[in-house]
C-alpha cells in the first residue's frame, strides 16, 4: 500500500513570505500529526488531526496552522515566515490515535 | 514534558549489545519507540502500553517500568544496519499530546 506521501520534498522561501505544506496519509488512517525537526530541537510537536479535528497543538506561534479535510489529507500553513522557520516538516500519520504512527518523507524548507 | 533519552550517543562494535533509556517526569500511558537513518523519515519499531507485556522484535526489545515512567530498549547483537538515531515517544493518556525524546544517536562499526 502507498505509504505517507508529503509534497513538496524541498521548497525555498522568503522570509515574510507563506507556504502551505501537503500531506496525504495512507489509506485510511485518520489520525494526522505534524512535526517540525531540526538539529538543535529534535523533533518537535505542531498539531494532530484526527476526522477533521484538531485535537492537540503543540508550543508553535499562531503563524503555524493547519487543517484536515475529509479524505484525512492535511495541510500546514505557516504564515509570515522567518528565517527561524528553517527546518524539515514531517508529517505522520496512524489507523486511530496512539498507535504507531508512519512517517511521510518531509518537507525540507528553507527560509532565506 | 519532552522525555529525556540517555545516552545521548553511543559507538557499538558488531555483535555488542545496547540499551538506551526514556525517562519521563509524567506517568505514562504508552510508550513509542522509532528509528531515523541519516536523511530519512522515523520508522516505527514498537509501541508500549501501560500495563502491558515486554515487547519484542528480532533481536530489538523494550520494556516499560510504569512505576519509574521509564522505557528501554534492548538491541542485541548489534548490525551495522541498526546505526540511526532512535527516538522514543510518549502519551500521558490516550489521545493526549505525544512527545518524542531527545534522541540517541546509535553507531554500529565493524
Amino acid at each position: 500500500k502507498a505509504g505517507v506521501t508529503q509534497t513538496p520534498r524541498y521548497l525555498i522561501k522568503t522570509r515574510g513570505q507563506q507556504v502551505t505544506l501537503s500531506c496525504s496519509p495512507i489509506s485510511g488512517h485518520r489520525s494526522v500529526s505534524w512535526y517540525q525537526q531540526t538539529p538543535g530541537q529534535g523533533l518537535q510537536f505542531l498539531f494532530e488531526y484526527f476526522s477533521e479535528t484538531q485535537r492537540n497543538k503543540g508550543n508553535f506561534p499562531g503563524r503555524f496552522s493547519g487543517r484536515q479535510f475529509s479524505n484525512s489529507r492535511s495541510e500546514m500553513n505557516v504564515s509570515t515566515l522567518e528565517l527561524g522557520d528553517s527546518a524539515l516538516y514531517l508529517c505522520a500519520s496512524s489507523l486511530v490515535q496512539g498507535d504507531g504512527y508512519t512517517f511521510g518523507s518531509g518537507t525540507r524548507l528553507t527560509v532565506v | 514534558q519532552q522525555p529525556v533519552q540517555s545516552p545521548q550517543a553511543v559507538i557499538l562494535r558488531e555483535g555488542e549489545d545496547a540499551v538506551i533509556n526514556c525517562s519521563s517526569s509524567k506517568a505514562l500511558y504508552s510508550v513509542h519507540w522509532y528509528r531515523q537513518k541519516h536523511g530519512e523519515a522515523p520508522v516505527f519499531l514498537m509501541i508500549l502500553l501501560k500495563g502491558g507485556e515486554q515487547k519484542g522484535h528480532e533481536k530489538i526489545s523494550a520494556s516499560f517500568n510504569e512505576k519509574k515512567q521509564q522505557s528501554s530498549l534492548y538491541l542485541t547483537a548489534s548490525q551495522l544496519s541498526y546505526s540511526g538515531t532512535y527516538f522514543c515517544g510518549t502519551e500521558i493518556n490516550t489521545g493526549n499530546q505525544f512527545y518524542f525524546g531527545t534522541g540517541t544517536s546509535l553507531t554500529v562499526i565493524p
